[in-house]
């Protein structure tokens, strides 16, 4: 199994621009999870989905975040417009089962460095 | 309250020790714990998780919960250098610690 794959690796953009991150879960997981971390607040959960409907979106800091999920395969976070305080590492995980009484075993993606000028 | 707190660390031990990292939680209803390792620029992969109060071994990584006192432990028998990482904990909430920096000296 590939694992999470999280594109792109690496985005340098300028304040006001859209910024659109993309993750591939891990084919046959059910749960797929959106986190930012910084070194000041941590990893934050931003939004989780469960068979790609959003369940939580309460970590999304303001309306200038969106994320979608319109298959089982393919999900997207998007920022518009971007500002430099949301230069950090986004993460997209994803987990085969779980739910608020077991917890999650999740599978991290290697990340998406985003730094906004 | 934070929700989770760790120390932030860095904790050192010499190679051969034991490594012991502790994690306390606010809320008493959290029945699900899990510890995860962060190298430094790599993304957090899971290590251990624990439902029970008591002890869960996994080769040299122990995990202790103790729900009345609120806090669960991962211990690291033979520290090796390369388990030289960030370690944070979480529950079942989606909630994580800031992490604990462990730094295992040859």
């Amino acid at each position: 199994d590939a694992g999470v794959i999280q594109s792109p690796r690496h985005e340098v953009t300028e304040m006001g621009q859209e910024v659109t991150l993309r993750c591939k879960p891990i084919s046959g997981h059910d749960y797929l999870f959106w986190y930012r971390q910084t070194m000041m607040r941590g990893l934050e959960l931003l939004i989780y989905f469960n068979n790609n409907v959003p369940i939580d979106d309460s970590g999304m800091p303001e309306d200038r975040f969106s994320a979608k999920m319109p298959n089982a395969s393919f999900s997207t976070l998007k920022i518009q417009p971007s500002e430099p305080r949301d230069s950090a590492v986004y993460f997209c995980a994803s987990s085969p089962s779980g739910g608020v009484q077991t917890g999650y075993e999740q599978y991290f993606g290697p990340g998406t460095r985003l730094t906004v000028t | 309250q934070k929700e989770v707190e760790q120390n932030s660390g860095p904790l050192s031990v010499p190679e051969g020790a034991i490594a012991s990292l502790n994690c306390t939680y606010s809320d008493r209803g959290s029945q699900s714990f899990f510890w995860y390792r962060q190298y430094s620029g790599k993304s957090p992969e899971l290590i251990m998780f624990i439902y029970s109060n008591g002890d869960k071994e996994d080769g040299r990584f122990t995990a202790q919960l103790n729900k009345a006192s609120q806090y669960v432990s991962l211990l690291i028998r033979d520290s090796q250098p390369s388990d030289s990482a960030t370690y944070l904990c979480g529950f079942q909430k989606l909630v994580f610690g800031t992490g604990t920096r462990l730094l295992v000296s040859p």
